[in-house]
């Protein structure tokens, strides 16, 4: 498809398991982000891939939270030993810094429901 | 640090009305980008505009119409004749500066629900 892609759409999952949730960005596009909403803490930025550039994490929450980005393209955001607190929609964007305004573009989000 | 605020949580309008809804933010970056955002029930946050610290000049698209006043540090977004398709939750967002073209790292507002009830 032509805009980002995300999966699962919804995730259940007990407290204490593992989550990895993936992000199929707009082809083309250099750079991903990825971003978490939750009631209490609205929009907040996670991490940034920008092309080889080793990427910015400054917004990860704890070393719980990973992320990668393969071969330029498809990235994974895992969650290990999920908390009740983690439970949100995980949004993940991408832009590209040659064509366009660098607007980001985004995709539906995996929301996430840590029992 | 950056911050964006979005005074108004929840604001309910009857279709054709005119409504604004404010952004204030506050940065110590001279060249910053600022951002509308809607998400519709479906979820996905759909770009609405962006705006360079250095420009201004308000802007119309439509319906749509923003208000940039660097004296405020106020980027207000006002629509006008409302229409129910409006509904949806709006978020003003601020980036800082990199090499002349905005940074995806954005900081958002709490955002406004809106509602136009027809």
């Amino acid at each position: 498809g032509a805009g980002v892609s995300q999966s699962p759409s919804n995730k259940v999952t007990e407290k204490g398991k593992d989550v990895e949730l993936r992000c199929d960005p707009i082809s083309g596009h250099t750079a991903l982000y990825w971003y978490r909403q939750s009631l209490g803490q609205g929009l907040e930025f996670l991490i940034y891939f920008q092309g080889n550039s080793a990427p910015d994490k400054s917004g990860l929450p704890s070393d719980r939270f990973s992320a990668e980005r393969t071969g330029g393209s498809v990235s994974t955001l895992t969650i290990q030993r999920t908390q009740q607190e983690d439970s949100a929609v995980y949004l993940c964007a991408s832009s590209s810094r040659i064509v366009g305004t660098g607007e980001l573009f985004f995709g539906e989000g995996s929301r996430l429901t840590v029992l | 640090a950056q911050k964006v605020t979005q005074a108004q949580t929840e604001i309910s309008v009857v279709e054709k009305e005119d409504v604004t809804l404010d952004c204030v933010y506050e940065t110590r970056d001279t060249t910053y980008y600022l951002f509308w955002y809607k998400q519709p029930p479906s979820g996905e946050l759909v770009f609405l505009i962006r705006r360079n610290s250095f420009d201004e000049q308000n802007e119309i698209s439509g319906r749509y119409s923003w208000n940039f006043q660097k004296s405020t540090s106020s980027f207000n977004f006002t629509i006008t004749a409302s229409q129910v398709v409006d509904s949806a939750v709006y978020f003003c967002a601020l980036s800082e500066n990199a090499g002349g073209t905005s940074y995806g790292k954005l900081t958002f507002g709490q955002g406004t629900i809106l509602t136009v009830h027809p």
